[in-house]
């Protein structure tokens, strides 16, 4: 039973660039959400996605975008990275939204703004 | 006031020992109640879940809810060196589908 994959897994860009991760939600799970968690710090909500569309967004500026395919696959994108873009981005799944749901999360891309 | 709150450590138990992790938060809204166990440069993992007051128990892990209070714990017992990581509490409110965490506890498991 496949878990949650995210890539890449490592990442390194300037800042002005604009990057785009990837995540496959665990096999069954039909709604991704994206964190952002700085070193010591609890994961953010960035957004997450249901039935192709974004329901909800934390307090994240309109340079994080998302998509979500058919297959239920999702992308993060950040335009015009900043130097304070530099985290790990974690991509969680869970079943239907539902309010008790666990969400289970994959590895992380780490995101490193130079 | 932060709406999940940990104490960031480090919690420092011997071998065999019972480790007690707290997390209190701020929303009455919240509704489910999650506990990530995270070791340095991984990514959370889902070790327990709690809704209703009371205990929960899965092997040596006992998470405890207390709506009253606000306030939501997980035991540890027969702590092993293998525990220490981060413990990262987290709340979904009635009105969200994110999950809310706090900052994280470390722990430390000493042989």
């Amino acid at each position: 039973d496949a878990g949650v994959t995210q890539s890449p897994t490592h990442l390194i860009k300037t800042r002005g660039q604009q990057v785009t991760l990837r995540c496959s939600p665990k096999s069954g799970h039909d709604t991704v959400s994206w964190y952002q968690q700085a070193l010591g710090q609890g994961p953010q909500f960035i957004f997450q996605y249901y039935e192709e569309e974004e329901r909800q967004r934390g307090n994240f500026p309109d340079r994080f975008s998302g998509h979500q395919f058919p297959n239920y696959s999702s992308e993060l994108n950040v335009n015009a990275l900043l130097l304070g873009d530099s985290a790990l981005y974690l991509c969680a799944s869970s079943l239907h939204r539902g309010l008790y749901q666990p969400q289970h999360f994959g590895d992380g891309t780490r995101l490193s703004i130079l | 006031q932060k709406e999940v709150e940990q104490n960031s450590g480090p919690l420092s138990v011997p071998e065999g020992a019972i480790a007690s992790l707290n997390c209190t938060y701020s929303d009455r809204g919240s509704q489910s109640f999650f506990w990530y166990r995270q070791y340095s440069g991984k990514s959370p993992e889902l070790i327990m879940f709690i809704y209703s007051n009371g205990d929960k128990e899965d092997g040596r892990f006992t998470a405890q809810l207390n709506k009253a209070s606000q306030y939501v714990s997980l035991l540890i017992r027969d702590s092993q060196p293998s525990d220490s990581a981060t413990y990262l509490c987290a709340v979904i409110h009635t009105g969200r589908r994110a999950l809310t965490f706090g900052s994280g506890t470390r722990l430390q498991v000493q042989p």
